[in-house]
């Protein structure tokens, strides 16, 4: 299946910093990609959907000056947590699907554990 | 909302098959089902889909019945590295829709 890579793996960081997030589809372009968030023995719950060269659209609820996106190309997008929280603590995982249309599948990154103290 | 229900969990001996089902009564004809896994601590891993006809792949196989509204995802030898969540999802066909994710089922195969 397609490869979908995600950077970094865990991070920790000090409440009211900011923090990164990159993923990059590795072998196929992705026009849009999806941000999910999971909470511990919780499902996943998507955050917003990125586009490349237009804004991201954002679910009810999350905050998009707080979650900033950017799809900068056809290969990678970024998630940014601006001043950061202890109760932004989460799994952060992106999606992406192989194709534009038709039954394109989604293939995940393996996710980013934010830890804010 | 998911459109899909699952129950919240099964066991499996190791070796033998696996049958996971789902319920999806409220389906439209222009949705595929779709069957993930999330092992702990790592993203979704694809496992197969299917719009109307039964599928395999090296993974598993997904049983679909013909009125659509329910189905069965098959893993023929179940190993201990099977233990995981299991998500059904049915999603539209065509767009580039999300994934919407329920509870799933939690697998746990038993040595």
């Amino acid at each position: 299946g397609a490869v979908v890579s995600q950077h970094p793996s865990w991070v920790i960081c000090k409440s009211g910093t900011s923090v990164k997030i990159e993923c990059r589809s590795l072998d196929f372009q992705a026009t849009t990609m999806f941000w999910y968030r999971q909470f511990p023995k919780q499902s996943l719950m998507l955050m917003a959907t990125s586009n490349e060269g237009s804004k991201a659209t954002y679910e009810q609820g999350v905050e998009k000056d707080k979650f900033l996106i950017n799809h900068a190309s056809l290969t990678l997008s970024t998630l940014t947590v601006t001043s950061a929280h202890p109760e932004d603590s989460s799994f952060y995982i992106c999606s992406a699907p192989t194709r534009t249309g038709g039954d394109g599948t989604q293939y995940f990154g393996p996710g980013t554990r934010l830890l804010v103290l | 909302d998911a459109k899909t229900t699952q129950p919240p969990s099964m066991d499996c001996a190791e070796g033998r098959a696996a049958n996971l089902p789902c319920n999806h009564s409220t389906i439209s004809g222009n949705e595929y089902v779709y069957w993930y896994r999330q092992i702990h601590s790592q993203g979704p891993q694809y496992i197969i889909h299917g719009l109307k006809n039964n599928e395999t792949n090296e993974m598993a196989s997904l049983i679909i019945t013909e009125d659509r509204k329910s189905s069965t995802l098959i893993l023929p030898h179940a190993t201990l590295r099977d233990t995981a969540v299991y998500y059904c999802i049915v999603r539209v066909i065509g767009g580039n829709t999300p994934l919407v994710f329920g509870k799933g089922t939690r697998l746990s195969v038993i040595a």
